[in-house]
């Protein structure tokens, strides 16, 4: 099993929609989580944090849920700028070391 | 901008040849991280600095891979006698402190003919 795993999409939605994307990790001590964007041929960007207790920033809502090692991210009322790669990342515990590894990504595409 | 900068941002190479990336955040993180990653597929870890001590390398650093940050600040990740399937965008990412949040440099984008 990957430690981090994601639908790779492509997601395609209209504009004013909403998405949600899932990502499942496999190390059940894994102690932080994040959402990155990523544009076509730019580096990742960090998106959100995703906390306990979940977390929104605007349009955009991050959930954990430890029982069923999965984080998700929800994205209201679509803008075609929200078309990206959407990273997820998970920071797996190991001792010593802070090891963040990432999903292969899922591709959102929002049409006018 | 985000504040730190690659280099080369592009280079293409010969089968055989060594190639030098080097990674200048502008300012001080300790923890320095580094990233492969190709098409379709998202960053897969490399190696972890922690100051200018090299604490974790992954298994897909074969011996021809070489990483340096001799004054803790700017590192460079060396690839001696480069194969196709060292194609892919190398990218650095300092590590900030408090929130965790890595920061990426543009890349640099590597071609093995």
């Amino acid at each position: 099993r990957k430690e981090v795993e994601q639908d790779p999409g492509p997601f395609n939605v209209p504009e004013g929609a909403t998405v949600a994307f899932n990502c499942t990790y496999s190390n059940s001590a894994s102690q932080s989580f994040f959402w990155y964007r990523q544009d076509c041929r730019k580096e990742p960007k960090l998106l959100m944090s995703v906390y306990s207790s979940g977390n929104e920033d605007g349009r955009f809502t991050a959930q954990l849920n430890r029982a069923s090692q999965y984080i998700s991210l929800l994205i209201r009322d679509s803008k075609l700028s929200d078309s990206a790669t959407y990273l997820c990342v998970v920071n797996m515990a190991n001792t010593g070391f802070q090891k963040l590894v990432f999903g292969t990504g899922t591709r959102l595409l929002v049409s006018p | 901008d985000t504040g730190v900068s690659q280099d080369p941002r592009h280079k293409i190479t010969k089968r055989g040849q060594n190639v030098t990336f080097r990674c200048d955040p502008i300012s001080e993180h300790n923890r320095l991280y580094w990233y492969r990653q190709t098409l379709g597929q998202g960053p897969e870890f490399l190696t972890y600095f922690q100051n200018e001590a090299q604490l974790e390398k992954s298994r897909l650093l074969s011996d021809r891979f070489s990483a340096e940050r001799p004054k803790g600040s700017f590192s460079t990740l060396e690839i001696q006698r480069t194969e196709q399937g060292d194609s892919a965008m190398y990218l650095c990412a300092p590590r900030e402190g408090n929130t965790g949040e890595l920061f990426f440099g543009e890349g640099s984008r590597l071609t093995v003919l």
